[in-house]
């Protein structure tokens, strides 16, 4: 079945380093691929998606490229600030479907 | 602009009570989606529901747990008998119409449920 596979955390950065983090998939077909952002204590928000192959998501700096050669949907952002620490949630529905399969979640700290 | 409502914030049910956890989707969706996160966990499907009809129930467990998203009023998810392993955040979300892609989902910001 489909699944969503990111890498693990936590991730600790210094305020304006570089962030990356990991994102691949297994699903039939053209799925659809999610960044979700979770702060403590509140629910998940988007942050970007991408329908097809070769299409940049990008939202609050945040940006990630769907690709299909190689079953990836990176998260990278230039520079990371305090206020970015949260869990991050990539994701993906299947093509025709209505199910959204999450990865298991990265936390990230980002100090000042 | 009231996006997913969910109620209660926080729940604590005693074993053998039953936990009842609403949710009223954003103004305009039609499709209601539960999942359950345990602790330091991912997301894990549970039902998705669309007014009057359960359109996928291949995450809930077989027995004690039930939905349901009636023609008035929000989603339930009702859980009979709670156990200590029910403990868990429990996240509604919500889509427009449709089961294309291109949507992301509005969650709310959960009920934690917590059984002592």
């Amino acid at each position: 079945g489909d699944s969503v596979t990111q890498m693990e955390g936590p991730v600790t950065l210094s305020e304006e380093a570089f962030l990356t983090i990991n994102c691949t998939y297994t699903a039939t077909g053209y799925p659809s691929l999610f960044w979700y952002v979770q702060y403590p204590g509140e629910g998940l928000q988007l942050l970007l998606k991408a329908t097809k192959a070769d299409d940049k998501g990008s939202n609050k700096g945040f940006e990630a490229t769907y690709r299909k050669e190689t079953t990836s949907f990176h998260l990278e952002k230039g520079s990371v600030q305090v206020s970015d620490s949260a869990v991050y949630f990539c994701a993906l529905m299947g093509p025709g479907g209505f199910k959204t399969i999450f990865g298991a979640g990265t936390r990230l700290f980002v100090k000042a | 602009n009231a996006g997913v409502m969910q109620n209660p914030r926080h729940l604590v049910r005693r074993r053998g009570q039953e936990a009842r956890l609403r949710c009223s989707p954003m103004k305009g969706h039609s499709h209601v989606y539960w999942y359950r996160q345990l602790p330091e966990e991912g997301l894990k499907f549970m039902v998705y529901l669309q007014k009057e009809n359960i359109i996928d129930e291949s995450g809930m467990p077989k027995e004690r747990f039930s939905a349901e998203f009636p023609k008035e009023g929000p989603s339930i998810l009702r859980i009979q008998q709670v156990v200590r392993g029910d403990s868990a955040a429990y996240f509604c979300a919500s889509s427009p119409s449709g089961d294309r892609g291109d949507y992301g989902y509005t969650f709310g910001s959960g009920t934690r449920l917590t059984v002592v």
